[in-house]
């Protein structure tokens, strides 16, 4: 079956730009995980969706960061005024039930802020 | 809070050499689970294997093997005969029954010299 999808898998961006990343997680999957990869470190936690329910945002790292899953399935990850520390790998990832159930990684979208 | 650590950033080997992996995690729950993910120069995280916290029995897939020894909080990872294939980055993850995340390691780069 088809794996998470995620589009685009490249984003470039001028600084103040705002970018909206798109992430289509495997079918049927309840959560839904978006992670920040920067260079040469492991993915760090953003936010978390059971279904269309936001349930945790803690890691998103300023108001500027917002995401959403409006009919429990594709999700939206929109960062507005891009700065240059925004410039990551952005992973989604799904699961079939919770966070400790297995998560998917889809391949990515590396957003480059000039 | 959770926090895993892999010590080794770069390792070398020459193929067909067996390489191991080390992976230290805290937690203070004692209900959690382990994973492990490679990550290939693609970029796309790929799942490799799931443990609990209550099955200490060590795993064996192919090439691929896992130590959980709960006393020294260590979830290793050998590879056997290593191929130029198994060229990635690996990374240790760990999820905690409540906590809505995974937290990742810094990852192991492991170059498989021909």
């Amino acid at each position: 079956g088809a794996g998470v999808s995620q589009s685009p898998r490249y984003k470039v961006a001028k600084r103040g730009q705002d970018v909206a990343l798109r992430c289509d997680p495997i079918s049927g999957h309840v959560s839904l995980f978006w992670y920040q990869q920067a260079l040469g470190q492991g993915p760090e936690f953003l936010t978390y969706f059971q279904n269309e329910a936001q349930l945790d945002k803690s890691g998103l790292p300023s108001d500027r960061f917002f995401a959403e899953r409006p009919e429990g399935s594709v999700s939206t990850l929109k960062i507005q005024r891009t700065q240059q520390e925004d410039s990551a790998v952005y992973l989604c990832a799904s699961s079939l039930g919770d966070a400790t159930d297995t998560q998917y990684f889809g391949p990515g979208t590396r957003l480059t802020v000039l | 809070a959770q926090k895993v650590t892999q010590a080794q950033t770069e390792i070398s080997v020459v193929e067909k050499e067996d390489v191991t992996l080390d992976c230290v995690y805290e937690t203070r729950d004692t209900t959690y689970y382990l994973f492990w993910y490679k990550q290939p120069p693609s970029g796309e995280l790929v799942f490799l294997i799931r443990r609990n916290s209550f099955d200490e029995q060590n795993e064996i897939s192919g090439r691929y093997s896992w130590n959980f020894q709960k006393s020294t909080s260590s979830f290793n990872f050998t590879i056997t005969a290593s191929q130029v294939v198994d060229s990635a980055v690996y990374f240790c993850a760990l999820s905690e029954r409540g906590n809505n995340r995974l937290a990742f390691g810094k990852g192991n780069q492991v170059v498989v010299i021909p």
